[in-house]
């Protein structure tokens, strides 16, 4: 089962910021922070990952609470390219790495 | 380029028949994934590969069997024991043996059985 909690769907105009939440509660010191995001009938693409520090890549943010039992994406200027579905996973990449995909976010960006 | 390659996009088989899909990558990457993707739903794990000639089920390995006899392939068969085959199909792909990187996935095989 995944490990993760997102809510199933999100509304952000064009232009604005997208903050999409994921809950990882029951995470352990050695798991990581993974966001994908899957555009309509197309592979996942990496987003981002995080352990414990707030990392920033040309895509996007993320922002780990200091506890870890949760995390933000932020895509700071949304666009309409930006609809897609949002997942959020917790690994760790040992030598039995399962990546383990819950059903994500959808987030829709309005014009 | 390099990357992770399935073919084919779309493939069409009659219920009952064994269907075989590609996935090869020419990443180097030792690490292998099979997942079924169904209409509005999430990314199930089928198989997964850590290394060469070694696999191991996912979450709804039944109907399914995979081989992987070389680092840049691990193919998919859908056996006639898979009750309900008609599904979106994606591979991935990461470094393994313990590093903290991503997966790359293919662009799935839309696999439909009449």
């Amino acid at each position: 089962d995944a490990k993760t909690t997102q809510p199933p769907s999100m509304d952000c105009a064009e232009g604005r910021a997208a903050n999409l939440p994921c809950n990882h509660s029951t995470i352990s010191g050695n798991e990581y922070v993974y966001w994908y995001r899957q555009i309509h009938s197309q592979g996942p693409q990496y987003i981002i990952h995080g352990l414990k520090n707030n990392e920033t890549n040309e895509m996007a943010s993320l922002i780990i609470t200091e506890d870890r039992k949760s995390s933000t994406l932020i895509l700071p200027h949304a666009t309409l390219r930006d609809t897609a579905v949002y997942y959020c996973i917790v690994r760790v990449p040992n030598r039995d790495d399962k990546i383990i995909f819950g059903k994500g976010t959808r987030l829709h960006i309005l014009p | 380029d390099g990357g992770i390659t399935q073919s084919p996009k779309y493939l069409f088989r009659k219920e009952g028949q064994n269907v075989t899909l590609s996935c090869e990558q020419n990443l180097n990457h030792d690490a292998m994934y099979w997942y079924r993707q169904d209409p509005g739903q999430g990314l199930r794990l089928i198989y997964y590969s850590q290394i060469v000639n070694d696999f191991q089920k996912g979450d709804i390995a039944e109907g399914y069997s995979v081989s992987r006899e070389k680092k840049e392939s691990f193919p998919l068969t859908v056996t006639s024991a898979q009750k309900n085959p008609t599904a979106f199909y994606l591979c991935a792909s990461s470094l393994g043996g313990g590093s903290n990187t991503e997966a790359f996935f293919g662009q799935g095989t839309r696999l439909t059985v009449v």
